[in-house]
């Protein structure tokens, strides 16, 4: 089955550790985007990478780091300067090219709490 | 800058009865426009998409999406609603040569009555 796998669905972490969330997917897709949902907030942009080695800043960068080493795998680091950490962590893949490159699949999520 | 607005944060319509979601959007082109579904706890699902072309757009699961050029919407529609369609929905929009990036809406909570 095709699809995109985070792992894993809930994690603790107190405050102060770095913590790196993990997206896979099969779909061969290119591009790839991490985005952090909180309630009343809709879905914000955090990075995203359009091809393997390259990757861009979203709107809200600050705290977070990512890696493109391969085109299956993206993983996100929640660093301890991100001043909130705590929030739902989606990750999505698209084809890269065309507008079907705006269709994006998106994983089950990980729910990050930091005490 | 653009931005996408879901007025409504929460309905509730009983089962059975018609659905409408309101998108309302701001950009200075034509954006590519899309509708996702989210259940509780889980990712999000892509219900439906409009690039160009016939205005009206249906997509999956029985649910239709109407563009507005003139009132920079594109809302959701459901002629009949089922329990299970209660979730979050988000509007987003697709911005032109910014790669594959969406802005998406605050949401809105649907809940069904029985």
């Amino acid at each position: 089955d095709g699809g995109i796998t985070q792992s894993p669905k809930y994690l603790f972490r107190k405050e102060g550790q770095n913590v790196t969330l993990s997206c896979e997917q099969n779909l061969n897709h290119d591009a790839m985007y991490w985005y952090r949902q909180d309630p009343g907030q809709g879905l914000r942009l955090i990075y995203y990478s359009q091809i393997v080695n390259d990757f861009q800043k979203g709107d809200i960068a600050e705290g977070y780091s990512v890696s493109r080493e391969k085109k299956e795998s993206f993983p996100l680091t929640v660093t301890s300067a991100q001043k909130n950490p705590t929030a739902f962590y989606l990750c999505a893949s698209s084809p890269g090219t065309g507008t079907v490159k705006y269709e994006q699949y998106f994983g089950p999520g990980t729910r990050l709490t930091v005490t | 800058a653009q931005s996408v607005t879901q007025p409504d944060i929460h309905i509730t319509v009983s089962e059975g009865a018609s659905l409408e979601l309101r998108c309302n959007y701001s950009y200075g082109a034509t954006p590519y426009l899309f509708w996702y579904v989210q259940s509780p706890g889980q990712g999000l699902q892509l219900l439906l998409k409009y690039f160009s072309g016939d205005t009206l757009v249906q997509g999956i699961k029985g649910f239709e999406a109407e563009f507005k050029r003139s009132q920079s919407s594109f809302n959701l529609r459901k002629p009949s609603v089922h329990w299970s369609d209660a979730a979050e929905y988000f509007c987003a929009v697709g911005l032109y040569n910014q790669g594959g990036k969406l802005i998406f809406g605050q949401g809105t909570e649907l809940s069904v009555k029985p």
